[in-house]
């Protein structure tokens, strides 16, 4: 079976401080993977899609990076935080361009100080 | 991207079906209607998902209206452990790579 692992669970880091998000899924070849960031408790944001190796996508300017150096493995990095920084990101995957719907990672609380 | 209309929040009682909409009338005839439920501090999961006709599985039904611009997602019997926030998105498919836009969704009070 498919499953997806996301971690830290919580992080606090300070700002200017750099950032890595790993986001790793199992079980499934040349998934889709996505980056969402939710920062008023509803509503997620997009911020980056890759459809393969080495192949990202932003959907928003900000202070954010992501990359994709393997196929099930996806990473967000920032260089140094801001304190906007601060919110919930969910990391995702698909098949068939969600076809069958989306599974989302059990998410990284960061908080930016 | 075609958007969503959803109620902010909806209540019932355990035991009870509960009734979710979602209007969205600028649908395009490739548009998934994806539903997506998220507890607290937790990554949405997936509901449920549809094209045209309705769809059951083991957590909800899905009512598709003829036009499609609006479905309903059905409870059959609420739980406790169905209060979330309920998400109703469109998903275009190939041609946007499988984004997903989420709204503000409707938060589920599920009362004992």
């Amino acid at each position: 079976s498919q499953t997806i692992h996301q971690w830290p669970a919580t992080l606090v880091q300070p700002v200017g401080s750099p950032l890595s998000l790993e986001c790793t899924v199992e079980g499934t070849s040349n998934p889709n993977l996505y980056w969402y960031r939710q920062a008023a408790g509803r509503g997620l944001q997009l911020l980056f899609y890759s459809v393969g190796i080495g192949q990202i996508s932003s959907e928003v300017p900000q202070n954010l990076s992501a990359s994709r150096p393997q196929d099930r493995q996806f990473i967000l990095s920032s260089k140094k935080l801001l304190l906007s920084d601060s919110g919930f990101y969910l990391c995702a995957w698909s098949q068939n361009q969600g076809a069958n719907g989306y599974t989302f990672g059990s998410g990284t609380r960061l908080t930016v100080v | 991207d075609a958007k969503t209309t959803q109620p902010n929040s909806m209540e019932s009682n355990e035991e009870e079906p509960v009734h979710l909409p979602c209007n969205h009338s600028t649908i395009s005839g490739t548009d998934y209607i994806h539903w997506y439920r998220q507890l607290p501090s937790q990554g949405p999961e997936y509901v449920i998902h549809g094209l045209t006709s309705n769809v059951n599985n083991r957590m909800a039904s899905l009512a598709i209206a003829e036009d499609r611009k609006s479905s309903t997602l059905i409870l059959h019997r609420a739980t406790l452990r169905d209060a979330a926030v309920y998400y109703c998105i469109l998903n275009a498919g190939g041609t946007s790579y499988g984004k997903l836009t989420f709204g503000q969704g409707t938060i589920l009070t599920v009362h004992p």
